[in-house]
């Protein structure tokens, strides 16, 4: 059974960089779509980006001034910074696999998450 | 960025009530459309996927609908453990974007 454990900081002052790392376990790294997303504390969810094994990266705009995603393929791993953290980036961040195929058209949809880690910014 | 819009935010209903609840984009986005549940302190489940395909392991009472801008998720027998918020999210184009969520709680 496929599982993603996701590990990190989980409080951070004004102006550091989050830093987080999600493994997936028991299932295949490529041909995917390794997604951070993030829910502030009684609030919506909202899509951080993207990475898949080869490297390919996409961002929400946004953030992409701020954020990283990077993977390390040999490990099964993908990672997310954000830089310079304020209270607003106080959040649940999840990592997500996305996944795409096609039946008689395409999809795409998140079909596994991690567990989320609660990111606190505060002096 | 497309906006994606929930009505209602909430509702109260009872066990074995039928509830709807509808989802609208700001633009056409075909059928890349999904629902998810998310429980209190819990990740988000996929729940239906392509609009109108139900994910493996998903009870049937669960139904999507809905092409283009307006799509609809149908609970056909509410069961206690279907309270919990329910997301839309389109998977259209680049940012996805995430409905407001709509609780469904106990009346």
């Amino acid at each position: 059974q496929v599982q993603l454990q996701q590990w990190g900081a989980g409080l951070l002052k004004p102006s550091e960089t989050l830093s987080l790392t999600c493994a997936v376990y028991g299932g295949s790294f490529s041909g995917f779509w390794w997604t951070w997303i993030r829910q502030p504390p009684g609030k919506g969810l909202e899509w951080i980006g993207e990475i898949n094994h080869s490297g390919s990266i996409n961002y929400n705009p946004s953030l992409k001034s701020r954020v990283t995603i990077s993977v390390d393929a040999s490990k099964n791993q993908f990672s997310l910074k954000l830089s310079s953290v304020s209270a607003a980036d106080t959040a649940v961040y999840y990592c997500a696999r996305g996944q795409n195929g096609y039946i008689g058209y395409d999809y795409w949809n998140f079909d596994l998450w991690g567990r989320g880690t609660l990111l606190t910014v505060s002096s | 960025d497309i906006q994606m819009t929930q009505s209602p935010s909430s509702l109260s209903a009872s066990v074995g009530d039928r509830v709807s609840i509808t989802c609208r984009a700001s633009q056409t986005i075909g059928s890349y459309l999904n629902w998810y549940q998310q429980k209190p302190g819990k990740a988000p489940d996929l729940l239906i996927y392509a609009a109108s395909s139900l994910q493996s392991g998903v009870p049937s009472r669960f139904t999507g609908s809905g092409s283009g801008t307006d799509f609809s998720l149908t609970i056909s027998s509410l069961q206690p453990e279907d309270f919990a918020t329910y997301y839309c999210q389109q998977s259209s184009s680049t940012p996805y974007t995430f409905g407001q969520g709509t609780k469904v709680d106990m009346k």
